[in-house]
This record gives C-alpha cells, sequence and structure tokens, in this order.
C-alpha cells in the first residue's frame, strides 16, 4: 500500500520568515495530495492540495509543489503569522483506494 | 462540504467496557471512514464504513474489536470493544464529498471522540 513520509517532525520560525514541510510517497500512482491544518484540540481542516497533473498551486501565502518523477510533495508558507502555529499532515490517494494514507506531521511553531 | 458530527465528544471508560461513537452526516456521501490519532500523533485508516454491507478493515485493526455499522448513507457507529488503555485515542469519522465546482473528491473530518480508558 501507500506510505508517506513527512519531514520535519518539528519547524519553528520568526514570524515573517517562510516555512517548508517535504513529503515523500510510494505509490507512483497516487494522483492526489492534500495538505491539512491540525490546530490543538480540533479536527484537521484541508488547507490546500494538488493533483498529479499539476505542479504547482498557489492559494495566498500558501503553496504546493508536486515532483512526480521523484515522488514528493511540498508545501510552502511565505510571511508565517503566529495563527500559522499548528501541526500540518500531507496526505496521498494510492491507487484503488478512495482513503487518505497520511504522513506523520509536521508542528509548526511561529516565533512572534 | 457535508457537516459532520460525532457523538460523545469525549467519554472516560473502565477498561474492559465497550464505547459506541455515533457519526453523523448531513448529507448523503459516498464513502466514509474511520480514524484513528494517538496522542501527539498522526491519523490511522481503521476502516472503510460500507453502506449495507461489513466494513473493510486495514492491516492491524480487526472486526472483533472495532464492529461498524452504516445502515445508511449518512450514519455510521464505531464500536470499541473490551476496552485497555492502550485504546485511549481520539477516533474521527471522515467521509469522501464532491464539493460544487471541484473535480476532486475532498475527505472532510468529524470533530473527534476523545477516549480515555482507565
Amino acid at each position: 500500500g501507500e506510505n508517506v513520509e513527512q519531514h520535519p517532525s518539528t519547524l519553528s520560525v520568526q514570524e515573517g520568515d517562510s516555512a517548508v514541510i517535504k513529503c515523500t510517497y510510494s505509490d507512483s500512482a497516487s494522483n492526489y495530495f492534500p495538505w491539512y491544518k491540525q490546530e490543538l484540540g480540533k479536527r484537521p481542516q484541508l488547507i490546500i492540495d494538488i493533483r498529479s497533473n499539476v505542479g504547482e498551486k498557489k492559494d495566498q501565502r500558501i503553496a504546493v509543489t508536486l515532483n512526480k518523477t521523484a515522488k514528493h510533495f511540498s508545501l510552502h508558507i511565505t510571511e508565517t503569522q503566529p495563527e500559522d502555529s499548528a501541526v500540518y499532515f500531507c496526505a496521498a490517494r494510492g491507487t484503488g483506494r478512495r482513503a487518505l494514507t497520511f504522513g506523520s506531521g509536521t508542528r509548526l511553531q511561529v516565533q512572534p | 462540504s457535508a457537516v459532520i458530527s460525532q457523538k460523545p465528544s469525549r467519554d472516560i471508560c473502565q477498561r474492559g467496557t465497550s464505547l459506541t461513537i455515533q457519526c453523523q452526516v448531513d448529507s448523503q456521501v459516498t464513502m466514509m471512514f474511520w480514524y484513528r490519532q494517538q496522542p501527539g500523533q498522526s491519523l490511522t485508516l481503521i476502516a472503510t464504513a460500507n453502506q449495507g454491507s461489513e466494513a473493510t478493515y486495514e492491516s492491524g485493526f480487526v472486526i472483533d474489536k472495532f464492529p461498524i455499522s452504516r445502515p445508511n448513507l449518512t450514519f455510521s457507529t464505531l464500536t470499541v470493544s473490551n476496552m485497555s488503555p492502550e485504546d485511549s485515542s481520539i477516533y474521527l469519522c471522515s467521509d469522501l464529498a464532491r464539493d460544487r465546482g471541484r473535480l476532486q473528491e475532498t475527505q472532510y473530518f468529524g470533530p473527534g471522540t476523545r477516549l480515555l480508558v482507565l
């Protein structure tokens, strides 16, 4: 089945700096890669996603890039703000599966 | 997107007992899933809840321990049976919905049920 690895496990940045979180996946046929943000005590919320026929997608301060050849995708957050502090999960949807497989998560701390 | 509700939101249970978690979606969805999130960990898929038939379990999860029902398209239950402290976790219901204007189905999550087993 699909296996998703995520790095780093923790990331601390100063307010206004950029943050990058990276994920790799194992199933070359995976075609959908969402990112979720989970604040403490809350449910995971979808923040951005990308399909395998697109290399990059941007939504205001967040962007996701996908390299199908290398089987990795990344989340980029620019001009970070304290409210960006949360745990971020990458995920992938593999062949023949409808449920997502999640990475291990990255705890992002934005220092004011 | 479909609104997902779960109950109970939290519970404290004694070992050896069972707890049934309910999940209600406000519109008909194609698929429903149950995930477990242990403290400080990622989300692990327990099973896919199939409407009108037995759930499809992931490796490491069995029906005797986690019986699941889905009597219709908008409702599902997960039972955690014969609980032990290792079952202390957050249990999340999830659905797959096709939002208006989007080609891709999106997976949404309920608020979770926080379970503590003593």
